[in-house]
């Protein structure tokens, strides 16, 4: 039941741009977003309600179709500081079990 | 930021000793959860609540337990702990006040089961 992400790890440049995917077998409510730095917990990125509903977060963006059971978050401009494990969470409809996806890895170079 | 604190920090133990994990909160939120987080696995949920002794369980709740008698407590035990079980655990809350919504975590305990 656990919501796939794709890639699993990449590596980027400063500056440039990266999309993470999280993709889920079953209906979604809602999405939220996470990233953890190495060593420490996991923190709140944003959420998305709706389907097709769009948010932003610095240069941090992320999208939500309901009916393709998909989100998929935007990262523009890449900064040293965005280097983390990004994962998306869930509500599994009709159940109250908040799952998380499976992480991506994302490193960023100077 | 809601104030968590899980305690112990690390912990090492033997197979088969009872082992409970605490997680402490100070503001009253309804809904607490329980994770484990293991290299290519992620977060797992073990348990969560959604109130005073309301509890129930999550995706990998064999070997485990909880306990909630106070609104600012929730327990984690390992009734005999196994090194599957060697793991860094993780506290959260609902930060919202719904559930669900902006979980917000401890940071965490270190598990290791020899």
């Amino acid at each position: 039941q656990q919501p796939v992400q794709s890639p699993q790890a990449v590596i980027l440049r400063e500056g440039e741009d990266a999309v993470i995917n999280c993709s889920s077998s079953k209906a979604l409510y809602s999405v939220h977003w996470y990233r953890q730095k190495h060593g420490e917990a996991p923190v709140f990125l944003m959420i998305l309600l709706k389907g097709g509903e769009q948010k932003g977060h610095d240069k941090i963006s992320a999208s939500f179709n309901e009916k393709k059971q998909q989100s998929s978050l935007y990262l523009t401009a890449s900064q040293l500081s965005y280097s983390g494990t990004y994962f998306c969470g869930t509500e599994i409809r009709g159940t109250y079990k908040y799952i998380f996806g499976t992480g991506t890895r994302l490193k960023v170079l100077a | 930021d809601a104030g968590i604190t899980q305690s112990p920090r690390h912990k090492v133990t033997e197979t088969g000793t009872p082992v409970t994990l605490r997680c402490h909160q100070t503001e009253n939120h309804r809904y607490m959860y329980w994770y484990r987080q293991d290299p290519g696995h992620g977060l797992r949920l073990i348990h969560y609540s959604y109130g005073v002794k309301d509890t129930d369980k999550g995706e990998v709740s064999d070997g485990y337990s909880v306990s909630r008698s106070k609104t600012e407590d929730f327990l984690l035990t390992l009734e005999s702990a196994t090194s599957s079980q060697t793991s860094v655990y993780f506290c959260a809350i609902s930060e919202s006040g719904q559930i669900n919504e902006k979980l917000f975590f401890g940071s965490g305990t270190q598990l290791s089961v020899l």
